[in-house]
């Protein structure tokens, strides 16, 4: 069964500091997908990236980066030089090809980023 | 411009008052689900729909029922409401052979 560990719950920190979100998976298949969501106080759901398995090379995008690691099974999010409008709740979510008929995803529980001015 | 409608966005009800929590998209995918969000829980899958006439169960199917009579469209009913299904549900679309799911505004329904 697949499963998605976002183990800091809350971080706080102060504007312009770089901060990284932790996401750790669990999964049996060989080809899956990563995911990472925002979610602002508005409450809807922002797409900000898809990794594939097999797909290990790094990703900037701006402010944010992305480090894929297969070997510790991670794929951990970074905001460099952080905003207030960065704050939100941070969702990494896992999607296996094979044996998902319903292409559910799995969230982890989310990490709730405070970006204070 | 291409999105996920949700209706209503915020509903208070009653225990026992059936509703239904209509989703519209207007990407013609074939795969509609919807989730619901929990504190600490992420969101977990209820039930999915991989085409017209086509749904199945997903983790948490307990207490809800789903329709799929036209691609577009996807409702969410709860025949009998109870406390317990106070959450924030989203409803989520994709096109067939690709994996990235795209999610509507959510409505947050509260049973008391």
């Amino acid at each position: 069964a697949q499963k998605v560990t976002q183990a800091q719950t809350e971080i706080s920190v102060v504007e312009k500091e770089d901060v990284t979100l932790d996401c750790v998976y669990e999964t049996r298949d060989t080809t899956y997908y990563l995911f990472w969501y925002k979610q602002p106080p508005s409450g809807e759901l922002v797409f900000l990236i898809r990794r594939n398995s097999f797909d290990e090379q790094n990703e900037i995008s701006g402010r944010y980066s992305w480090n894929f690691q297969k070997s510790t099974s991670s794929f951990n999010f970074t905001i460099t030089a952080s905003q207030v409008v960065d704050s939100a709740v941070y969702f990494c979510a896992l999607s296996e090809a094979y044996n998902n008929a319903g292409n559910m995803l799995t969230f982890g529980g989310g990490t709730r980023l405070m970006v204070k001015p | 411009e291409a999105q996920v409608t949700q209706n209503p966005r915020y509903l208070i009800t009653v225990t026992g008052k059936k509703l239904t929590v209509t989703c519209s998209q207007n990407m013609n995918h074939e795969y509609m689900s919807w989730y619901r969000q929990d504190p600490g829980l992420g969101l977990r899958q209820i039930y999915y729909s991989m085409n017209v006439e086509v749904t199945d169960k997903g983790d948490v199917p307990e207490g809800y029922k789903v329709s799929r009579k036209e691609k577009r469209n996807f409702p969410l009913i709860l025949e009998s409401p109870s406390p317990n299904q106070t959450s924030l549900y989203f409803c989520a679309s994709r096109r067939v052979h690709t994996d990235t799911q795209y999610f509507g505004p959510g409505t947050r329904l509260t049973v008391l």
